[in-house]
């Protein structure tokens, strides 16, 4: 069964829209650790976030925010005010001890930001 | 600067040809991570090495080999036994082998000729 299910193959919006980015996972743990990475088209990861199991505390970093529920085993993303510059591919990763040093990558979402 | 860097950006391989990829830190981190990624997918674990001289098979090992010599440097080989060779492949590292992040190099993209 898949980890980590991202079910947004590709999202389009217009510079300064929001956007949101899904993000379900599945584990039987009771620890474990969340993630969000960027991949521009250079291609280099870009780490953006970490949550573990025990903070359900929703974050925000500039534009950017993330929403965690344990109730529906959801970690999602969103983008306020969307930038071009925000186009880019983005993995929802998951850490748990049933996979003791791996991480699981959902398959992605390709987000394209239209000026 | 601290990082991660893999050489080369772009890499050709014949027809029964082993290839090497080269990925190197100097961020003192002792795990280090081989990764693939097919169009369209996630990124799936090839091999991971916790420490020097140790290091463990992922989900796709077959066909890929590597060493640990160095606690700095992690290469992969593509051997002629991978007969799917042509993808992207990542490089990682953490501080350890815990539920550290794990921070990324800019990637190597393979092509078979």
């Amino acid at each position: 069964a898949q980890k980590v299910t991202q079910a947004q193959t590709e999202i389009s919006v217009v510079e300064k829209e929001d956007v949101t980015l899904d993000c379900v996972y599945e584990t039987r743990d009771t620890t474990y650790y969340l993630f969000w990475y960027k991949q521009p088209p250079s291609g280099e990861l870009v780490f953006l976030i970490r949550r573990n199991s025990f903070d359900e505390q929703n974050e925000i970093s500039g534009r950017y925010s993330w929403n965690f529920q344990k109730s529906t085993s959801s970690f999602n993303f969103t983008i306020t005010a969307s930038q071009v510059v925000d186009s880019a591919v983005y993995f929802c990763a998951l850490r748990d001890l049933d996979t003791g040093n791996q991480f699981y990558f959902g398959t992605g979402t390709s987000l394209t930001v239209i000026p | 600067d601290g990082g991660i860097t893999q050489s080369p950006k772009y890499l050709f391989r014949k027809e029964g040809q082993n290839v090497t990829l080269s990925c190197e830190q100097n961020l003192n981190h002792d795990a280090m991570y081989w990764y693939r990624q097919d169009p369209g997918q996630g990124l799936r674990l090839i091999y991971y090495s916790q420490i020097v001289n140790d290091f463990q098979k992922g989900d796709i090992a077959e066909g890929y080999s590597v060493s640990r010599e160095k606690k700095e440097s992690f290469p992969l080989t593509v051997t002629s036994a991978q007969k799917n060779p042509t993808a992207f492949y990542l490089c990682a590292s953490s501080i350890g082998a815990g539920q550290e992040t794990q921070y990324f190099g800019p990637g190597t993209r393979l092509l078979v000729l």
